[in-house]
């Protein structure tokens, strides 16, 4: 089946430096992904709609300078946390449409602690 | 706007029993509706995926259905196990728009007890 490889799966960090997370499509490409937030014991928030050659497009509230989203290719899309704050601390999951426009697949998700 | 909520929030149940869980949504107009696994600190994995066409869909011991009309899917889990104790989330996938994203509920934190 479709798999979607997320790395970090987990990260510590300082406030104010800047932490980038990747999504892989592994066996499918992927012309659309999708970066979640998970805040403990809640459910995902979409944080941003990533698409393959173009900008990402962002969910209202989320600030497109503080999560820089880049897509260069159909099997990889990062996020970048930019001066990150212990408020940015939380579970972040990225997702793929499968292929034939099926279901979606998740990856494995980056706990991100700014200390 | 699409809402989705799930009720109950948690359950615990004695291993063996069959259980269902509840999913509903407000708006009808859904392309396919997917249910999720979610163990702690861990990503979603896929359970049953349902297009807006059919009623349901089984995999081994879950068995999904969907009512579209009345803008309702349950989960029915057969003969629990104590390996199935995990947040199960439903989403809904709208049926038309260019963002295509899913909306999900909030999720039921089941514990199957041993």
């Amino acid at each position: 089946g479709a798999v979607v490889s997320q790395h970090p799966s987990w990260v510590i960090c300082k406030s104010g430096t800047s932490v980038k997370i990747e999504c892989r499509s592994l066996d499918f490409q992927a012309t659309t992904m999708f970066w979640y937030r998970q805040f403990p014991k809640q459910s995902l928030m979409l944080m941003a709609t990533s698409n393959e050659g173009s900008k990402a497009t962002y969910e209202q509230g989320v600030e497109k300078d503080k999560f820089l989203i880049n897509h260069a290719s159909l099997t990889l899309s990062t996020l970048t946390v930019t001066s990150a704050h212990p408020e940015d601390s939380s579970f972040y999951i990225c997702s793929a449409r499968g292929p034939n426009d099926y279901g979606y697949t998740f990856g494995s998700g980056t706990r991100l602690t700014v200390v | 706007k699409q809402e989705v909520t799930q009720i109950p929030a948690a359950l615990s149940v004695p291993e063996g029993e069959n259980l269902v869980l509840n999913c509903s949504f407000t708006d009808s107009a859904i392309y396919n509706l997917q249910w999720f696994r979610q163990d702690p600190g861990k990503g979603l994995t896929s359970l049953l995926l349902i297009q807006s066409s059919q009623r349901e869909q089984t995999s081994g011991r879950l068995n999904a259905s969907l009512d579209k009309s009345s803008g309702r899917s349950t989960l029915y889990i057969a003969a629990s196990q104590p390996g199935d104790s995990a947040t199960y989330l439903c989403a809904v996938r709208r049926s038309s728009g260019s963002a295509r994203q899913l909306t999900f509920g909030s999720g039921t934190q089941l514990t199957v007890l041993p």
